[in-house]
């Protein structure tokens, strides 16, 4: 497809299981972004990719959290050893280059039970 | 102070109205700007793109003032479907050119 593609598109789980989420950027996109965004709140920032560079993990919230990227393609984002708190929506975005706009995928709707 | 700040809202309209959103940034490196909608438990959707002299896409203008740190949206004739929630959204190209979204501005536009 021409968009960013994101799966699952809904995760329930258990407190304590790992979950894998999946992000296909667009095409061609050097930079992707992975963010979360809890219920009624802002988008939090969590990490970033720029082709082969090191990843931005700045904003990942816990060492329960990583993420990879396998050069300008697929990216995961795993949480191990889920918490409540960490039920939101995860998003991730894609884009062509600097100052260009990202485009976000629909994410996924993670719910920890 | 938050790198990017905005009025939550929300602002209830008419149909009809003009409503201007007003967004500061505390980075005076920042190099790029945008506004982004978001309707409710959707993802955000770019809206359009900020340029220094201003720009305008149909009813919607965009205007940056650099010199006071601020970028505001203008809607023109609002409509129904206008309502949603307004992210504005700035880029600058230390730390790898990371987004930083505001918080959102919430515009319900009413009959």
């Amino acid at each position: 497809g021409a968009g960013v593609s994101q799966s699952p598109s809904n995760k329930v789980t258990e407190k304590g299981k790992d979950v894998e989420l999946r992000c296909d950027p667009i095409s061609g996109h050097t930079a992707l972004y992975w963010y979360r965004q809890r219920l009624g709140q802002g988008l939090e920032f969590l990490i970033y990719f720029q082709g082969n560079s090191a990843p931005d993990k700045s904003g990942l919230p816990s060492d329960r959290f990583s993420a990879e990227r396998t050069g300008e393609s697929v990216s995961t984002l795993t949480i191990q050893r889920t918490q409540q708190e960490d039920s939101a929506v995860y998003l991730c975005a894609s884009k062509l280059g600097s100052n260009q706009p990202q485009h976000f995928g629909d994410g996924t709707r993670l719910s920890i039970l | 102070r938050k790198e990017v700040e905005q009025d939550p809202g929300p602002f209830n309209v008419p149909e009809g109205a003009t409503v201007a959103f007003n967004c500061t940034y505390s980075n005076s490196a920042s190099q790029s700007f945008f506004w982004y909608r978001q309707d409710c438990r959707k993802e955000p959707k770019l809206l359009m793109s900020v340029y220094s002299s201003g720009n305008e896409d149909g009813r919607f203008t965009a205007q940056l003032n650099r010199a006071s740190q601020y970028i505001s949206l203008l809607i023109r004739d609002s409509k129904l479907s206008d309502s949603a929630t307004y992210l504005c959204v700035v880029t600058s190209t230390g730390g790898g050119n990371k987004l930083t979204f505001g918080t959102g501005t919430q515009l319900k536009v009413e009959l």
